[in-house]
């Protein structure tokens, strides 16, 4: 069971690049969401989809665009990529938007120098 | 000031000790989770739960309501047990998180 799938697992870019993470689940869930992890804090809301055709921001959206491509995928693109940005970005799926359990994928470890 | 406090941050244990490891969270909630990540990286979903108690296997997560608060036990603690333990719960639409407690396990 593939579950959560998310590429590319590492990346370097230079300032002012752009890239796209990949993210697919084939849980037929219908919310995906997009996490950064950074050193000593919890992880941050970036943007969710709560389901398909649809995008909210989260707590940290700044830099970020998402698209939800279909009920499968949803992608988070680095226009600009600045040093702020390096981060662990996790992708993650539940059935809905409440009290339902996270299904998480690998990550994606970005530096951006 | 996080709306999700675990302790403690980090924790050193020997093979074979109990481990219990705190969540405090300041907001009404649907559900906690707990989670585990490995080095490496990747997060697993351990537990799920919304009031009492729930044991799998060498671990068990409990939760108080009304003192916001839930704690994860790990009995006869095994090397293999080290990793980030991470509680988050479940808020409106969205999940909140904790900062993490790393858990090493000594032989």
């Amino acid at each position: 069971n593939a579950g959560v799938t998310q590429t590319p697992k590492f990346q370097v870019l230079k300032t002012g690049q752009s890239m796209t993470l990949q993210c697919a689940q084939d849980m037929n869930h219908n919310s995906m969401y997009w996490y950064r992890q950074d050193p000593g804090m919890g992880l941050r809301l970036i943007y969710y989809s709560a389901s398909e055709g649809t995008t909210d921001k989260g707590e940290v959206p700044n830099g970020y665009n998402v698209s939800r491509l279909n009920k499968r995928e949803f992608s988070l693109r680095l226009e600009s990529a600045a040093p702020s940005q390096t981060s662990v970005y996790f992708c993650a799926s539940r059935i809905g938007v409440r009290s339902a359990e996270a299904f998480f994928g690998q990550g994606t470890r970005l530096t951006v120098v | 000031k996080n709306e999700v406090e675990q302790s403690p941050q980090n924790l050193t244990a020997q093979e074979g000790e109990f481990i219990t490891i705190n969540c405090s969270y300041s907001v009404g909630i649907s559900a906690l989770h707990w989670l585990q990540q490995h080095p490496g990286g990747g997060i697993v979903s351990l537990f799920m739960l919304s009031s009492g108690k729930k044991k799998h296997g060498r671990l068990i997560a409990t939760i108080n309501i009304q003192e916001k608060h839930s704690s994860l036990h790990i009995t006869a603690s095994h090397p293999r047990d080290s990793a980030v333990y991470i509680c988050a719960v479940h808020y409106n639409n969205d999940m909140r998180f904790g900062a993490g407690t790393r858990l090493t396990v000594k032989p």
